[in-house]
């Protein structure tokens, strides 16, 4: 079955500190890779996808993934938070023609101003 | 244009009472998702729709927990004999695909309350 693991459930940082969440997840075959945000408040929007090609994929408010096939990790980066990116962020993979999003238990985090 | 619709937005409800709770995909989004979001916890995946066939109902919790689609349209997720470990905000979500996904829209979700 798949799943989707994120080691990271909580984080502390402080302003302009350095982002990395992780993300693991157990597939064998082709996959869509997401990571969505939930903002306090707010329904979950997308942050960025992994379909193909260049393993380095870069979405929105200069949040960035890199997608490693041979460690089955998809982890989210961003070199410098903000006190804005405090939020909920989600992990998601759908595994081959499955049909089927599978979430992550979800990284809260939270910044410091 | 329009996003995903779910209503009520809250529920409050006696234990062992049954609750209806909907959701409007976007317009012409094959695929159609619901999600539950107990407190402090991740997303559990409950049931997906493809058109209004179900592949996959394997999140179900249990026989209390049932959901039909009409079409392409609207969803609705009905608990039946409500428990209060049933609390939680259900969240449903569309895509304009099934099988391989390019983008899950989602709802703002139905907070159940059950007391």
């Amino acid at each position: 079955a798949q799943s989707v693991s994120q080691h990271n459930h909580h984080v502390i940082l402080s302003e302009a500190a350095s982002l990395e969440l992780g993300c693991n997840y157990s597939y064998g075959g082709t996959v869509n890779l997401f990571w969505y945000v939930q903002y306090p408040g707010q329904h979950l929007q997308l942050l960025l996808k992994y379909f193909s090609g260049d393993p380095l994929v870069k979405g929105i408010k200069g949040f960035e993934a890199e997608f490693i096939k041979s460690k089955f990790s998809f982890n989210l980066r961003k070199p410098s938070v903000q006190w804005s990116d405090t939020a909920e962020y989600f992990c998601a993979v759908n595994a081959g023609n499955t049909g089927k999003l599978i979430f992550g238990q979800g990284t809260t985090l939270q910044v410091k101003p | 244009g329009a996003g995903v619709s779910q209503s009520p937005s809250n529920k409050v409800t006696e234990k062992g009472k049954d609750v209806e709770l909907r959701c409007d995909p976007i317009s012409g989004h094959t695929a159609l998702y619901w999600y539950r979001q107990r407190l402090g916890q991740g997303l559990e995946f409950l049931i997906y729709f493809q058109g209004n066939s179900a592949p996959d109902k394997s999140g179900l919790p249990s026989d209390r927990f049932s959901a039909e689609r009409t079409g392409e349209s609207v969803s609705t997720l009905t608990i039946q004999r409500t428990q209060q470990e049933d609390s939680a905000v259900y969240l449903c979500a569309s895509s304009p695909t099934g099988g391989r996904i390019t983008e899950a829209f989602f709802g703002q979700g139905t907070r159940l309350t059950v007391v």
